[in-house]
């Protein structure tokens, strides 16, 4: 089955720059989706259609990328943003696929 | 604004059935379509299944199609996921989320979850 794969972890301390990828074959042809969830909450959606952030979501997030690998990139990183991320795309028939997960800590 | 409640989890023994219910409020109900997503303890996210808005169009995970049946009320602005043959794979916090109305967001809002745990 179709994956998306992305680093088990990421560390960095508060005020720097945090990247997480996500990579898979289809990401040339299909936009990625970044989701933030904290512990025992619903994710929620931080990039949309690749670089894209929804109302409320603060400018340090964006998404860039280009080809089978795509970046989720928070600048200045806050105690706040420790969380699992995850990307989200889909296979090259359209069904939906959810990368195995990020786990932030901010040292 | 847009508000998700599940609920209907709780502890089942395999092979056993389980009904989980998401009452929508906030939006219109009826301009979305709408998916069933799951997250196992200490695991990632799997999409389970997907509702169009008028319930006419359905689509599934392959490991829980026959078994599970995605449907909605409009007039009570409910979502419902009826689940057979429980397995213990099945075993997850299942969330309620919307499908943006545009199509640009698969999954915009989510609710807080429901846990299913497949146990004997």
């Amino acid at each position: 089955s179709y994956e998306l794969t992305q680093p088990p972890s990421v560390s960095v301390s508060p005020g720097q720059t945090a990247r997480i990828t996500c990579s898979g074959e289809t990401l040339p042809k299909q936009f990625v989706y970044w989701f933030q969830q904290k512990p025992g909450q619903a994710p929620v959606l931080v990039i949309y259609k690749d670089t894209e952030r929804p109302s409320g979501i603060p400018a340090r997030f964006s998404g860039s990328g280009s080809g089978t690998t795509v970046t989720l990139t928070i600048a200045g990183v806050r105690a706040e943003d420790e969380a699992d991320y995850y990307c989200q795309s889909a296979d090259s028939s359209n069904n939906w696929v959810f990368g195995g997960g990020t786990k932030l800590t901010v040292l | 604004q847009v508000q998700l409640v599940e609920s209907g989890g709780g502890v089942m023994q395999p092979g056993r059935s389980l009904r989980l219910s998401c009452a929508a409020s906030g939006f219109s109900f009826t301009d979305h379509p709408m998916h069933w997503v799951r997250q196992a303890p200490g695991a990632g996210l799997e999409w389970v299944a997907v509702i169009s808005y008028d319930g006419s169009n359905k689509r599934y995970l392959d490991s829980v199609k026959g078994r599970f049946t995605i449907s909605r009320d409009n007039s009570k602005n409910t979502l419902f996921l009826e689940m057979k043959s429980l397995r213990r794979e099945d075993t997850a916090v299942y969330y309620c989320v919307r499908y943006g109305a545009d199509g640009s967001v698969p999954f915009d809002y989510w609710g807080r979850g429901t846990l299913v745990s497949v146990s004997s």
